[in-house]
């Protein structure tokens, strides 16, 4: 029963890299979301994906990019990493009305960029 | 647009001590209200939620009524232990529409024996 998993757990990027961050839910979860955890400023929501076949802008989308593969996987991906952009990510997947069922996080992604 | 706001951390307390993390919030409509829980070095876990006012959620000895009249959902035990330090967060998911869940910063909470 995995529910949802991150693929890397750590990574670490020099400046002007770029790489994809993977995401899976074997739960037939409607939604996914991508989410980034800095210290002092809580989980902010970087994009989303409502259903399959649609994305949508969070809070702080500017260098990233998404894709909903399939209803199952959803990636993220720094096109040309910034020490800005040093956090730890976490992916999340819930039935679509999070109002009555909240998400399933996976156990996040820590990425380092130097 | 939404919010939340809880209060700042870390929380220290002695084993079997009252627990409770201040959460209010602001929002339109009639919000649904979560507190997730993070253990060091993993993902955040749904500990509780409410959603419709003067709704009370229970989980493992935690507890959080929902208040409209204060928009508040405050965390309540009555005897932590010290396998409850982790960091909390209050989250809300607006009702209307589709909504994603909000989350405050984050309370992390230290309990010694």
């Amino acid at each position: 029963n995995a529910g949802v998993t991150q693929t890397p757990k750590f990574q670490v990027l020099k400046t002007g890299q770029s790489m994809t961050l993977q995401c899976a839910q074997d739960m037939n979860h409607n939604s996914m979301y991508w989410y980034r955890q800095d210290p002092g400023m809580g989980l902010r929501l970087i994009y989303y994906s409502a259903s399959e076949g649609t994305t949508d802008k969070g809070e702080v989308p500017n260098g990233y990019n998404v894709s909903r593969l399939n209803k199952r996987e959803f990636s993220l991906r720094l096109e040309s990493a910034a020490p800005s952009q040093t956090s730890v990510y976490f992916c999340a997947s819930s039935t679509g009305r999070a109002a009555n069922y909240g998400y399933t996080f996976g156990s996040g992604t820590r990425l380092t960029v130097v | 647009g939404n919010s939340v706001t809880q209060m700042e951390g870390p929380v220290t307390l002695s084993e079997e001590a009252f627990l409770t993390i201040n959460c209010t919030y602001t929002a339109t409509g009639y919000p649904s209200l979560f507190w997730y829980v993070q253990y060091p070095g993993e993902g955040l876990q749904l500990l509780l939620k409410a959603t419709k006012a003067d709704d009370k959620g229970s989980n493992k000895g935690f507890e959080a009524t929902y208040r409209k009249e204060t928009t508040s959902f405050h965390l309540e035990k009555g005897s932590v232990q010290v396998s409850d330090s982790a960091v909390y967060f209050c989250a809300l998911s607006g009702n209307s529409g589709y909504s994603t869940l909000t989350f405050g910063k984050g309370t992390m909470l230290l309990v010694s024996p």
